[in-house]
């Protein structure tokens, strides 16, 4: 019963490498998303899927990639880290639009 | 857009005290809430949707809110509080779109 898994868990990047953030869900949902949770701010949508070979833009994209080849994988891309990109990262996915979202673990990153 | 406002970073109650979590949006059509809560080191669960069907939602572990249109409000609450609910509680608001809204968050530390 996977759910939706993230790897890896920790990471600490130097500035200005590369990294990808791997999001994996066993529940055939059609729509995935990507977060980031900064203290005291909740979360904000990076990016989002409704399906394969369909993403677009959420409220906070900038220095992120993602791609959507299947319905089950969504990955997440830093090309360049920045401090300000140190976060913890959430991927979700649901059914549909308007549906809960199922969410994985996370993964803390820390660019120094 | 639509947005999120909860009230209070932090709340404290007692164990067997009620629990009262105020979550108020803003949102041009019906919405669609939901409440998430967040264990250390794990992503958010849902503990109960509102997708007009009722302005009385009940969730897990005897929570339940209630939607107000008038006050634009979806406050959570529990009768008794269990130290197992010690955690941190999202509101979340939806509006007929891939956009999903969270609020800053509130922390509901319970005191034996």
């Amino acid at each position: 019963n996977a759910g939706v898994t993230q790897t890896p868990k920790f990471r600490i990047l130097k500035i200005g490498q590369s990294m990808t953030l791997q999001c994996t869900q066993d529940m055939n949902h059609n729509y995935m998303y990507w977060y980031r949770q900064d203290p005291g701010m909740g979360l904000k949508l990076i990016y989002y899927s409704v399906g394969a070979g369909i993403t677009d833009k959420g409220e906070v994209p900038n220095g992120y990639n993602v791609s959507r080849s299947t319905t089950e994988d969504f990955p997440l891309r830093l090309e360049l880290a920045a401090p300000s990109q140190t976060s913890v990262y959430f991927c979700a996915s649901s059914p549909g639009a308007n549906q809960p979202q199922h969410f994985g673990d996370g993964t803390r990153l820390s660019i120094l | 857009a639509q947005s999120v406002t909860q009230l209070g970073s932090h709340v404290s109650v007692s164990e067997g005290a009620l629990v009262l979590l105020r979550c108020n949006y803003s949102s041009s059509v019906p919405p669609y809430l939901f409440w998430y809560v967040q264990y250390p080191n794990q992503g958010l669960q849902l503990l109960l949707k509102y997708t007009s069907a009722a302005t009385l939602v009940k969730g897990i572990n005897d929570f339940e809110a209630e939607f107000k249109k008038s006050e634009t409000s979806f406050h959570l609450t529990k009768p008794s509080a269990h130290m197992s609910d010690a955690a941190e509680y999202f509101c979340a608001v939806s509006e007929n779109n891939n956009d999903m809204r969270f609020g800053a968050g509130t922390r509901l530390t319970v005191k034996p």
